[in-house]
């Protein structure tokens, strides 16, 4: 059964910094992309980050370049995310997620979710 | 940058077909992927790779792509079906979009 934990959320101030984790079992991680998505109150879900099996590629939504790096350690089964300079705006539920196994040129999408882990930006 | 747009709402009454469209630039190069998400919960994947139906999703739940569009269709829609559904899918760089999502009201 495939399981996915995040966990590192919380309340941070405007411009301070969280590191998010996901703790994935039940995968061969190493395996598969993975991404992060966020979901702001009362909003759509939004892309925010997707890292190769190996870590070699990396992407990032324009709303978060610059400011947040995802990472992946295979040997722990274990996502990360290093959000620096926090605003109001990336207040979410952020979730990881395993993606399908596609041609890259395909586009690899989420199947399996956790269940989130809350962001807070406020003073 | 690159968007995904879906309707934001949709109205059937129980039993009829309920049809979603996405639609994108990209869509003909790239899968497109359908999500359920019920308040409070976590989404869940119904349709992946344009058109497979993961196990234990429902056979009443199928998806469609033709050019710039893809449609997720639900058959005999149930008042259980009744959700948020949003279409994901990929830029010509990776870069993964979602569409705005859409409100399907089953009543």
């Amino acid at each position: 059964e495939v399981q996915l934990l995040e966990s590192g959320g919380g309340l941070v101030q405007p411009g301070g910094s969280l590191r998010l984790s996901c703790a994935a079992s039940g995968i061969t991680f190493s395996s598969y992309v993975m991404s992060w998505v966020r979901q702001a109150p009362g909003k759509g879900l939004e892309w925010v980050s997707s890292i190769s099996g190996s870590g070699g590629s990396t992407y990032y939504a324009d709303s978060v370049k610059g400011r947040f790096t995802i990472s992946r350690d295979n040997s722990r089964n274990t996502l990360y995310l290093q959000m620096n300079s926090l605003r109001a705006e990336d207040t979410a539920v952020y979730y990881c997620a395993k993606c399908v196994v596609v041609p890259a040129a395909k586009a690899p999408g989420p199947d399996y979710w956790g269940q989130g882990t809350l962001v807070t930006v406020s003073s | 940058s690159y968007e995904l747009t879906q309707p934001p709402s949709v109205s059937v009454s129980p039993g009829q077909t309920a049809r979603i469209t996405c639609s994108g630039d990209a869509l003909p190069k790239k899968y497109a992927y359908w999500y359920q998400q019920k308040s409070g919960q976590a989404p869940v994947l119904v349709i992946y790779e344009d058109t497979k139906r993961p196990s234990g999703i429902p056979e009443r739940f199928s998806g469609s792509s033709s050019g710039t569009m893809a449609t997720l269709t639900i058959s005999g829609a149930q008042v259980e079906d009744e959700a948020d559904y949003y279409c994901y899918s990929t830029d010509s760089s990776g870069n993964g979009v979602f569409g705005g999502g859409t409100k399907l009201t089953v009543l």
